[in-house]
């Protein structure tokens, strides 16, 4: 009954080894968002598409890219990992985003993949 | 700057406790503020406030919004060892086309039996 669903839930690699984390939804949104939580700290928007719409935050690195082929799936590629990278990916889906209709607003959330970086 | 911010960051109580935390924010056209508990995997949604003055409930945990005063708390009462976790409050800012949900850096709980 998992709607969102994040693959692998840990995941390991190396300094400089490109990796690629995945999450697919059952629940047929438009929008899904990547978000990176580091401990104790808030989560923090990456990118999301709208459809096939990409939207990169600012202040995201050129490493992190995304790729969402239909609209089941979604995949983070981060290029050259640095130990800062080391973090929880979270990825999320709405219906139509945060910024339409308040009942559109809540983001459904998938387990999260626990990124380590040696 | 930080947009929405939580406090206390960390809380330890015993069961049967009532705990309140809290949630202020600054977003661009406040649409709603969101509560959510993350235990060890992902977040999980509670409630959803987007009118002022308007308590809402569910079981033990209930939660109301000041909007004059950008303001917002998460009561749960008697508390249980399964309510430990963080609860993170968020906020949509609709500066954007399709806006972003900022989130606090959320409030660690832990209820000791």
């Amino acid at each position: 009954d998992a709607m969102v669903i994040q693959n692998p839930r840990y995941q390991v690699t190396q300094f400089g080894k490109p990796v690629t984390l995945s999450c697919s939804q059952t629940l047929n949104h438009n929008v899904m968002y990547w978000y990176q939580q580091k401990s104790s700290q808030a989560p923090k928007l990456l990118f999301h598409y709208y459809d096939k719409d990409f939207n990169n935050e600012a202040d995201t690195p050129d490493n992190f890219q995304s790729r969402r082929p239909n609209t089941s799936f979604c995949f983070l590629d981060i290029r050259s990992p640095g130990l800062g990278d080391a973090a929880m990916y979270l990825c999320a889906t709405s219906r139509f985003g945060t910024g339409l209709a308040a009942t559109n607003e809540k983001l459904f959330f998938g387990s999260g993949t626990q990124l380590s970086v040696l | 700057e930080d947009k929405v911010v939580q406090s206390p960051l960390s809380l330890v109580v015993h069961e049967g406790d009532t705990v309140t935390l809290n949630c202020s924010y600054e977003v661009t056209n406040f649409r709603s503020l969101l509560w959510y508990k993350q235990e060890k995997k992902a977040p999980t949604f509670l409630f959803m406030l987007t009118s002022s003055g308007i308590e809402k409930k569910s079981g033990r945990l209930s939660s109301i919004l000041d909007k004059k005063e950008l303001f917002s708390i998460l009561n749960i009462t008697a508390t249980q060892t399964g309510d430990s976790a963080v609860y993170l409050c968020a906020g949509p800012d609709r500066g954007s086309t399709l806006g972003r949900l900022y989130f606090g850096r959320g409030t660690q709980l832990t209820v000791w039996p």
